[in-house]
């Protein structure tokens, strides 16, 4: 397996764009989370799915930011409008039940 | 909800020495687990230690656990450059599936 997947590694955009982070995770695993990584927050967990639902999005820091699992091998983190404060890196992971979590690569986004 | 706490925060060791961290956290779990971050990259694990274990290796890597006093250590013995990382605890509780890291620790190890 190739491990998790994300795409892109890096995006630069400008404030008020929509944004839109995507996560192919590993095949077989039945979670899958998404972070935010800062210096001054560090690792934040937006939202996790099980099973292609949303369980707890009680990180999702507002209205801005949604997120989507249409099947088990794809989702979707969106930022709508961007903001200069949304600048950070955002992990995708994968597991299996409450095993370890394989992480991808991270996207670093940059918003001007 | 509880938290991975790692303590000390920044570890500076020469290579070939041993670096130990340690992470408290504040409910019941089911596992801890300790992930490495080398800088820019994602997290990466490390070991899985279940609520029902005391110790656990991994190669150069040794893990405790004492739910006792809820606290977990990790221990680098003959540590490398290579080493030099942020590494992270994290839990897992019954009743879901996420883990809550802690803020991690920085580890260099000189050459």
């Amino acid at each position: 397996d190739a491990g998790v997947i994300q795409s892109p590694r890096h995006e630069v955009t400008e404030m008020g764009q929509e944004v839109t982070l995507r996560c192919k995770p590993i095949s077989g695993h039945n979670s899958l989370f998404w972070y935010r990584q800062t210096m001054m927050r560090g690792l934040e967990l937006l939202i996790y799915f099980n099973n292609n639902v949303p369980i707890d999005d009680s990180g999702m820091p507002e209205d801005r930011f949604s997120a989507k699992m249409p099947n088990a091998s794809f989702s979707t983190l969106k930022i709508q409008p961007s903001e200069p404060r949304d600048s950070a890196v955002y992990f995708c992971a994968s597991s299996l039940d409450r095993g370890e979590q394989y992480f991808g690569p991270g996207t670093r986004l940059t918003v001007t | 909800s509880q938290q991975g706490e790692e303590d000390p925060q920044a570890l500076s060791i020469q290579e070939g020495e041993n670096a130990t961290m340690n992470c408290s956290y504040k409910t019941s779990i089911n596992n801890l687990q300790w992930y490495r971050q080398n800088s820019g990259r994602g997290l990466v694990h490390l070991i899985l230690i279940r609520s029902n274990e005391r110790e656990k290796h991994s190669g150069r890597l040794r893990v405790t656990l004492d739910t006792s006093k809820k606290s977990s250590s990790l221990l680098i013995t003959a540590s490398r450059a290579a080493d030099t990382a942020s590494y992270f605890c994290a839990t897992a509780t019954y009743g879901n599936n996420r883990l809550a890291f802690g803020k991690g620790n920085q580890v260099v190890v000189i050459p």
